[in-house]
């Protein structure tokens, strides 16, 4: 069955430091690649996705991810994290050959400390 | 412009009620989906609607699970006879039309609905 692994269950870290949220997806077909976020008492948000092309996706308030097909792979990073950073983050995949449905990661818990 | 709305942001049922949540898709969006999302898990899928049509509902979890959209934008999903495990947030999204099945957009989700089945 297609599935999303977030490694990380809960992250915490200090302003400033560097983020790598990993992503693993189980699927061999061609995929669309999502991140999405959910801050404190707010509703899921787009952060940045993935159709083709630059395997680098650049998305909002400085947050990229690096399509690795090789590894089935689809990281999140951010050089330098805020306390705003503070949220729920969801990798979620797209089969190509099933486009009518997200499967979504766990989620993982970013607790940034001031 | 709006984003997704969905109605009521929260629902208290007693074990066996019915209950019928809404959700109002972005203007113009034609595809439709519905997601469940438990406690400290990622939203699961539950069904999806291309306008009217209802093209995908193999994450309903039973069939007292109903979900219809009988105009092509508002759409109801409704839960009959609920049960205790039937309580978690329900996750309405929209995106722009999808050309030949492949996506062409991601999902734009909505608040979400939170149920409590006493």
């Amino acid at each position: 069955a297609q599935s999303v692994s977030q490694h990380n269950h809960h992250v915490i870290l200090s302003e400033a430091a560097s983020l790598e949220l990993g992503c693993n997806y189980s699927y061999g077909g061609t995929v669309n690649l999502f991140w999405y976020v959910q801050y404190p008492g707010q509703h899921l948000q787009l952060l940045l996705k993935y159709f083709s092309g630059d395997p680098l996706v650049k998305g909002i308030k400085g947050f990229e991810a690096e399509f690795i097909k090789s590894k089935f792979s689809f990281n999140l990073r951010k050089p330098s994290v805020q306390w705003s950073d503070t949220a729920e983050y969801f990798c979620a995949v797209t089969p190509y050959s099933s486009a009518s449905k997200i499967i979504f990661g766990s989620g993982t818990r970013l607790s940034i400390r001031p | 412009g709006a984003g997704v709305s969905q109605s009521p942001r929260y629902k208290v049922a007693k074990r066996g009620q019915d209950v019928a949540l809404r959700c109002d898709p972005i203007s113009g969006h034609v595809s439709l989906f519905w997601y469940q999302q438990a406690l400290g898990q990622g939203p699961e899928f539950l069904t999806y609607f291309q306008n009217e049509a209802q093209l995908d509902k193999s994450g309903l979890p039973s069939d007292r699970f109903f979900a219809e959209r009988p105009e092509g934008s508002v759409s109801t999903l409704k839960i009959q006879r609920t049960q205790q495990e039937d309580s978690a947030v329900y996750l309405c999204a929209s995106s722009y039309p999808v050309a030949s099945g492949a996506l062409t957009d991601a999902q734009y989700f909505g608040p979400g609905t939170r149920l409590t089945v006493l």
